[in-house]
């Protein structure tokens, strides 16, 4: 079955360490997403990417870095300026304006 | 981006149809109305999409306001699995930047 994966389900760091969360789909989409949620929140933007080897930064992007070497795969990586790193990280797909995003099942991201 | 809004939260009864307000009255003509729904720790879940006809599918109806100003996505039947976190987006479907916010949704809760 086609989907999107998000690896690992739960994350643990040590404060001032990178980390890098994985995102691949098989769905043949173009774009790609990467959304920080907070408790009791809404999704924010963090990076997309609409095309391979091109991104662009969404609202809250200061901390983190992405990369899109291959159409099914754009992993996040969560760098030590990130201040206040811990959350759980959404992927999503979309294969155009015109269709709906199908979204990873997450990675919960806890920096002690 | 053109923003929506929605009530924090609905109660509703099983198994009596339930109708989820969203106001959008900054919309532009080429933004399309979407629907998502979360359940706790999990990724969002597509439910619906439209541009100006009400549209229906095996999960939920979509009602749009003549004027595009606003619409309602209708569970004809709740159950208890409804319960979830329902999101009203708007996405422009055109070209240039593709920055979606999603913002708090509406927590609807189900009663037995």
């Amino acid at each position: 079955d086609g989907g999107i994966t998000q690896s690992p389900k739960y994350l643990f760091r040590k404060e001032g360490q990178n980390v890098t969360l994985s995102c691949e789909q098989n769905l043949n989409h173009d774009a790609m997403y990467w959304y920080r949620q907070d408790p009791g929140q809404g999704l924010r933007l963090i990076y997309y990417s609409q095309i391979v080897n091109d991104f662009q930064k969404g609202d809250i992007a200061e901390g983190y870095s992405v990369s899109r070497e291959k159409k099914e795969s754009f992993p996040l990586t969560v760098t030590s300026a990130q201040k206040n790193p811990t959350a759980f990280y959404l992927c999503a797909s979309s294969m155009s304006r015109g269709y709906g995003y199908t979204f990873g099942s997450g990675t919960r991201l806890t920096v002690v | 981006d053109a923003k929506t809004t929605q009530p924090n939260s609905m109660e509703s009864n099983e198994e009596e149809p339930v109708h989820l307000p969203c106001n959008h009255s900054t919309i532009s003509g080429t933004d399309y109305i979407h629907w998502y729904r979360q359940l706790p720790s999990q990724g969002p879940e597509y439910v619906i999409h439209g541009l100006t006809s009400n549209v229906n599918n095996r999960m939920a109806s979509l009602a749009i306001a003549e004027d595009r100003k606003s619409s309602t996505l209708i569970l004809h039947r709740a159950t208890l699995r409804d319960a979830a976190v329902y999101y009203c987006i708007l996405r422009d479907m055109r070209g240039g930047d593709d920055k979606i916010i999603f913002g708090k949704g509406t927590r609807l809760h189900i009663l037995p």
